[in-house]
């Protein structure tokens, strides 16, 4: 059974600051790895990564990939307080699209 | 391009009754998603649909839950008797390009 853990669970840090939200994962036949931003409502994509080490950026958002060590990493640089929501890794393989429970991040004026 | 369509947005039933959503998604995109996603939870794939064809519907509770998609564009999943724990929000997603997925708004159901 495919498996992607999300730490920490929440976060709460002022605005400004640097995040790294972490998502690693246990899964048959590896084909991608996704974020997605979930606010009051479905998530919405973020990133989808497939090869390791090359770094995926949209903005103040950034993420990259360890295929060797089944993690990736979501970074926040220069948080807002719209950024506020929880941020889902989800990992594609045998098991079709696997979530993880999330990290819940709140962005503190 | 229009999003995913969902309705209902809200739904509030008893345990044992029966209820049922609909999702269109974005024109073009072969394979759909049906997700459960619970309170505090990620969604969890119940069932995936490629054309008019069942991909993968191991996560299916089959007593109960039933979902189809006739022509290959629109879908309907039921729950037929609801139970309490089947309280949670629903979410259809279409296939798009490389594996990426795009969300509805999602159904929220409430079984009391």
């Amino acid at each position: 059974e495919d498996k992607v853990v999300q730490s920490p669970l929440s976060l709460v840090v002022h605005e400004g600051d640097t995040v790294t939200l972490n998502c690693s994962y246990e899964v048959t036949n590896f084909r991608s790895l996704l974020w997605y931003k979930q606010e009051k409502k479905a998530p919405t994509f973020l990133f989808m990564l497939t090869s390791s080490g090359i770094e995926k950026k949209s903005g103040r958002l950034s993420s990259i990939l360890d295929k060797k060590e089944l993690f990736s990493i979501l970074n926040i640089t220069a948080t807002q307080t719209g950024d506020s929501a929880v941020y889902l890794c989800a990992v594609l393989g045998a098991d079709g699209l696997t979530f993880g429970k999330g990290t819940h991040l709140i962005i503190q004026p | 391009e229009a999003g995913v369509a969902q309705s209902p947005r809200y739904k509030i039933i008893e345990k044992r009754q029966s209820v049922a959503f609909w999702c269109n998604p974005i024109s073009g995109h072969a394979t759909l998603y049906w997700y459960q996603q619970i309170l505090g939870q990620g969604p969890k794939l119940l069932i995936q649909f490629q054309n008019n064809g069942v991909v993968d519907d191991s996560q299916l509770p089959k007593d109960r839950f039933s979902a189809e998609r006739l022509k290959g564009v629109d879908s309907t999943l039921k729950i037929q008797p609801a139970k309490l724990e089947d309280s949670a929000v629903y979410l259809c997603a279409g296939g798009g390009l490389l594996d990426t997925q795009y969300f509805g708004p999602g159904t929220r159901l409430t079984v009391l």
